[in-house]
């Protein structure tokens, strides 16, 4: 298995400009995690999915949109990027949501707006 | 505010040395705890976890100990290597909403 893979691995945007980061786990996974994580600081949750049509916003969820149409993809959506954006992503991924339960990330997209 | 907190930010040993990382937690409410190991450029790994009702859990050359008393959990490393340098997480889960709340992390630099 591949496990939790995300592209890009970097991209540039200008403030303003558009762009969606691609997740998809082959572990057929229901549960499904974004995370940003600012320099020297720990994960934040932006949104999260319990399965393929239901999404909820996690701590962060402000200028972010996502979508599950399927068990395997997780995009998140950016659709007017700020500075503040900049940070590192990651996505996640486990088979519950129960306490006892880890979760498996993916390698990261990092992200710089100017 | 509740938070997942770690008391060191860095932590250099010898090579061969055991290592110890602290993490405090504020949230008796929290059941479940999971350390993570970050690598440069990569994403969190998987290290080992301790349910609330353990104080005590080992893996390969690692220990985790939580004690409930005092909110705190440690990640013992024995025998510490270079390919243990890296960022190490604490993360807890508090209970039945299942979101894992992250502390800023630990650099563990490993000296040769």
């Amino acid at each position: 298995n591949a496990g939790v893979t995300q592209t890009p691995k970097f991209r540039i945007l200008k403030i303003g400009q558009s762009m969606t980061l691609q997740c998809t786990q082959d572990m057929n996974h229901n549960y499904m995690y974004w995370y940003r994580q600012d320099p020297g600081m720990g994960l934040k949750l932006i949104y999260y999915s319990v399965g393929a049509g239901i999404t909820d916003k996690g701590e962060v969820p402000n200028g972010y949109n996502v979508s599950r149409s399927t068990t395997e993809d997780f995009p998140l959506r950016l659709e007017l990027a700020a500075p503040s954006q900049t940070s590192v992503y990651f996505c996640a991924s486990s088979y519950s949501r129960t306490s006892g339960t880890s979760q498996y990330f993916g390698p990261g997209t990092r992200l710089l707006v100017l | 505010g509740e938070s997942v907190g770690l008391h060191l930010p860095t932590l250099s040993v010898q090579e061969g040395d055991n290592s110890i990382i602290n993490c405090a937690y504020s949230n008796s409410a929290s059941d479940y705890f999971i350390w993570y190991k970050q690598e440069s450029g990569k994403g969190p790994q998987f290290i080992i976890d301790i349910r609330s009702n353990m104080d005590k859990r080992q893996g390969q050359r690692v220990t985790v100990l939580l004690n409930k008393t005092v909110k705190h959990l440690s990640l013992q490393i024995a025998a510490t290597q270079p390919g243990d340098s890296a960022v190490y997480f604490c993360a807890e889960n508090r209970g039945s909403q299942g979101n894992l709340i992250f502390g800023k992390g630990t650099k563990l630099s490993v000296k040769p």
